[in-house]
């Protein structure tokens, strides 16, 4: 079964810094895919980055990169020079080869100004 | 490219009756359909997938006489929520999946909220 580890509840961030949100994998399937999505108090669920498992480089997509370490298990997420506009909630997920989303229990993130 | 809808957007019931969503995906085909719910400060739970032309599969926990989701196209796929009670109350969330071979092919609708009275 997969399973995807958020620690950090809430982070707060100033605004124009960068911000690193944890996420940590496990899987027992060795292909599989790692996501990184926003919801907003909308609550539509925006893809931000996405990572193959046998992909070499770390995924940037922006002012959104994915640290990947795979002998760790981990997927971080960088945003770097935070805005307003980033505040929301923060998921990390996992597919395996079933294409089933699998999700943490996510981050709060807060920029301030 | 790669839009998908859910209509309502937002719906209010009376405890007993049943709601149906539904999910579109308005410019592509999807061969697989996924149905996430998600409590107030909670995570989106997989409750099923949905494949064409086949029966749902029901993640554990999930009553499928409860929850019936019927894939008629693969553009359209509807959650009714049957005899819904308080605790249905909810973000209801479905996915599309394209299905060319990558994990990064899943797009999501907006949500439905249900507030069951």
């Amino acid at each position: 079964a997969q399973k995807i580890t958020q620690t950090q509840p809430g982070m707060f961030v100033q605004e124009k810094e960068a911000v690193t949100l944890d996420c940590t994998y496990d899987t027992s399937d060795p292909s599989y895919g790692l996501f990184w999505y926003k919801q907003p108090s909308s609550g539509e669920m925006i893809f931000l980055i996405y990572q193959g498992s046998y992909d070499q480089q770390n995924a940037t997509e922006g002012r959104y990169s994915l640290n990947f370490q795979k002998a760790r298990k981990s997927a971080n997420l960088v945003i770097s020079a935070s805005q307003l506009g980033d505040s929301a909630m923060y998921f990390c997920a996992i597919a395996d080869s079933s294409y089933k989303l699998i999700f943490g229990s996510g981050t709060r993130l807060l920029v301030r100004p | 490219g790669a839009v998908v809808s859910q209509h309502p957007s937002r719906v209010i019931c009376k405890s007993g009756t049943s709601v149906k969503i539904e999910c579109r995906s308005l410019d592509f085909q999807a061969t697989t359909m996924f149905w996430y719910r998600q409590f107030p400060k909670q995570s989106l739970m997989l409750m099923a997938t949905s494949n064409e032309g086949s029966k749902a599969t029901y993640e554990q926990g999930v009553e499928k006489d409860k929850f019936l989701i019927n894939h008629a196209s693969l553009t359209l796929s509807t959650l009714t929520v049957t005899s819904a009670h308080p605790e249905d109350s909810s973000f209801y969330i479905c996915s599309a999946r394209v299905g060319q071979g990558s994990y990064n092919e899943q797009f999501f609708g907006p949500g439905t909220r249900l507030t069951v009275l």
